[in-house]
């Protein structure tokens, strides 16, 4: 079974500046997809970003890129000039490909905190 | 389009009540799911849809019940509430085929006293 692990529960950033909060997991499988998803205190879950892993190219939305280093099976999320709005949980998510699989596989979150 | 949506936005239940999770979409999306969020957890897969009248367990579907007759609607059955079954639960739906991430509701926030 897959597992997706984010081993920061909580990090803090300055407005303007960069963060990287960090993912890995765990699969026997070559092809599939990881997301990172935003949780604001509104609940409502937002996508980020999203990597196909037969895309060897990082993907990049705006201020936020991801560092995807496969071999590893690590799938960090950058973001750059951070806002205040950038405040969230941030969830990495993880779906096989195989047999048009319904799951996401999410990790446990890690809490952002951007400081004025 | 309203997407998905989700009623109520909050619940409480005595234990042993049932209720039933309403979830609704309006993409025509063939695949839809029930989600569970707990304190220091992502989310967990209950039950999910590849279409009507198809279902399958996810990772905890104990005490829930789902059935699907029509595309858009996919409701979440509590049949017996238990206070391990307060949690926020979201729904969402995913175009079948398509590599596009799932589109979430809302959520409920249930509590079970």
């Amino acid at each position: 079974a897959q597992t997706v692990t984010q081993s920061q529960p909580e990090m803090s950033v300055q407005e303007a500046e960069t963060v990287t909060l960090s993912c890995t997991y765990d699969t026997s499988e070559s092809d599939y997809y990881l997301f990172w998803y935003k949780q604001p205190p509104s609940r409502q879950m937002i996508l980020v970003i999203r990597q196909e892993a037969y895309k060897q190219q990082n993907a990049t939305e705006n201020r936020f890129s991801v560092n995807f280093q496969k071999a590893a099976k690590s799938f960090s999320l950058k973001i750059s000039d951070s806002q205040l709005g950038d405040a969230a949980m941030y969830f990495c998510a993880y779906r096989s490909v195989q047999g048009g699989s319904e799951k996401l596989v999410f990790g446990k979150g890690t809490k952002l905190t951007v400081n004025p | 389009n309203a997407g998905v949506t989700q009623t109520p936005k909050f619940q409480v239940l005595k234990t042993g009540q049932s209720m039933t999770l309403q979830c609704a979409q309006d993409m025509n999306h063939e695949y839809m799911s029930w989600y569970r969020q707990d304190p220091g957890m992502g989310l967990r897969l209950i039950h999910y849809s590849v279409g009507a009248g198809i279902t399958d367990q996810g990772e905890v579907p104990n005490g829930y019940n789902v059935s699907r007759s029509t595309t858009e609607d996919f409701p979440l059955r509590l049949l017996s509430a238990a206070p391990s079954q307060t949690s926020v639960y979201f729904c969402a739906s995913r175009k079948w085929g398509s590599t596009d991430t799932q589109y979430f509701g809302p959520g409920t926030r249930l509590t079970v006293l």
